[in-house]
Order: C-alpha cells, then sequence, then structure tokens
C-alpha cells in the first residue's frame, strides 16, 4: 500500500526560530492532509492540500503540496510555545488515512 | 473532540486478561477507525467500519478484534493482552469527504 516517509523524526528550535517538516511519496497522491497532536492530546486536523503546487497559509503555518504531487511540507514561521506538539502529514484514499511517522517539535523558550 | 468518546481514558492489565475498548459518536457518521499509537510510530490502522454492520482490517489487526453493531458505537476487544500491545488507542470519525476526528484516546498498559 501506499506509504510516506516523515522528516525529521525530531526537532528542537529556540522560540523564533523557523521550523519545518517534509514528507514524500514515491507515489503521485491525490491529496495530502496535515494535523497537529499535542503532548498528551489527539491529533487534530489542519488542513488538506489537493492542487499540484498548492501553498495554503494559516498564520505563521504555511503548507505547500509538490509541483509532481509527491511531497509536501509544513513550515513554521517564528514559532512560539504554543507550537510544541507532534505534527503528522496523512494521505487518504479507499476510506482510510496512512500516517506519516509525525515530526516531534519542541521549543525553548 | 467532535463528538467523539472514548472509555475507559487508562486501563492497566495483566498479560492475558481481555478487555473491550468502547467508542461512540453523536455525530451519525458512517464511517469509524481504531488506531494504536506507539512512540515514534506514527498512527497504525487497526480496523476500520465504512458504515454499521462491515469491519474490514487495517495495517495491524493481529490479537484485536472489533464490533460495529449499531451506526453509534464501534468497540475494540482485545481476547488475550500482551505486553506488545501497550500503546495509546484511538478512535475516530469521518464525515464523507472531510477529514477525520479522534476521540480523547485510551492509555493501555499491559503488565
Amino acid at each position: 500500500g501506499q506509504q510516506v516517509m516523515q522528516i525529521p523524526q525530531y526537532q528542537h528550535v529556540q522560540e523564533g526560530e523557523d521550523f519545518t517538516t517534509y514528507c514524500n511519496s514515491s507515489t503521485t497522491l491525490s491529496n495530502i492532509q496535515w494535523y497537529k497532536q499535542r503532548p498528551g492530546g489527539h491529533p487534530v486536523f489542519l488542513i488538506q492540500l489537493v492542487k499540484s503546487g498548492e501553498v495554503k497559509k494559516q498564520k505563521r503555518l504555511t503548507f505547500q503540496f509538490g509541483e509532481a504531487k509527491k511531497n509536501s511540507s509544513l513550515h513554521i514561521t517564528a514559532t512560539q510555545t504554543t507550537d510544541v506538539g507532534t505534527y503528522f502529514c496523512a494521505l487518504s484514499g479507499a476510506q482510510k488515512l496512512v500516517f506519516g511517522q509525525g515530526t516531534r517539535l519542541t521549543i525553548n523558550p | 473532540n467532535a463528538g467523539v468518546t472514548q472509555t475507559p481514558k487508562f486501563q492497566v492489565l495483566k498479560t492475558g486478561q481481555s478487555m473491550t475498548l468502547q467508542c461512540a459518536q453523536d455525530m451519525n457518521h458512517n464511517s469509524m477507525y481504531w488506531y494504536r499509537q506507539d512512540p515514534g510510530m506514527g498512527l497504525r490502522l487497526i480496523y476500520y467500519s465504512a458504515s454499521e454492520g462491515t469491519t474490514d482490517k487495517g495495517e495491524v489487526p493481529n490479537g484485536y478484534n472489533v464490533s460495529r453493531l449499531n451506526k453509534r458505537e464501534f468497540s475494540l476487544r482485545l481476547e488475550s493482552a500482551a505486553p506488545s500491545q501497550t500503546s495509546v488507542y484511538f478512535c475516530a470519525i469521518q464525515p464523507w469527504t472531510s477529514p477525520q476526528h479522534f476521540g480523547p484516546g485510551t492509555r493501555l498498559t499491559v503488565l
């Protein structure tokens, strides 16, 4: 079945620094979703990307879908302590989601 | 949690014991899912149910059974718990063509 590789697995930054996590697939994706999970919490949907080359912004978060629809990224500008958590990408298809391994973001205030 | 409840919140079992994790939704959606989450492993699908009365295996179904007796409830059963089943279990629902909504999770420890 389809799989997605997510890197890095961990990232520690100073508050105010930028952060990026990447998802890569060997096959063309129909769409990709991003979720955030706070420590001790449950995954919460952030956004879905569908179109080739799509870029969407949510305040300090920028989501991109590659031109070939095989990769995606989430970039956070000027991290804040509220950004702490694990970020997952997920492929949707056949009534199921396949999640990447996640990138755990920790922040030094 | 978009109307998804899970019980219990925490559970400790001894090896060989059985238990059922309960998930219920109040949003009348067809699709329901069970995931397990282990450190560094992301979320792995155990079983899912596209509609009342139907269930399908996911990526890691061994050691689990599920039951979808009605549209509202989807239960996950461990017949003989093993330490390898220590994990956090999440139930999720998916409105048609919309993203999944997750319950708060059940933290299970098997000694």
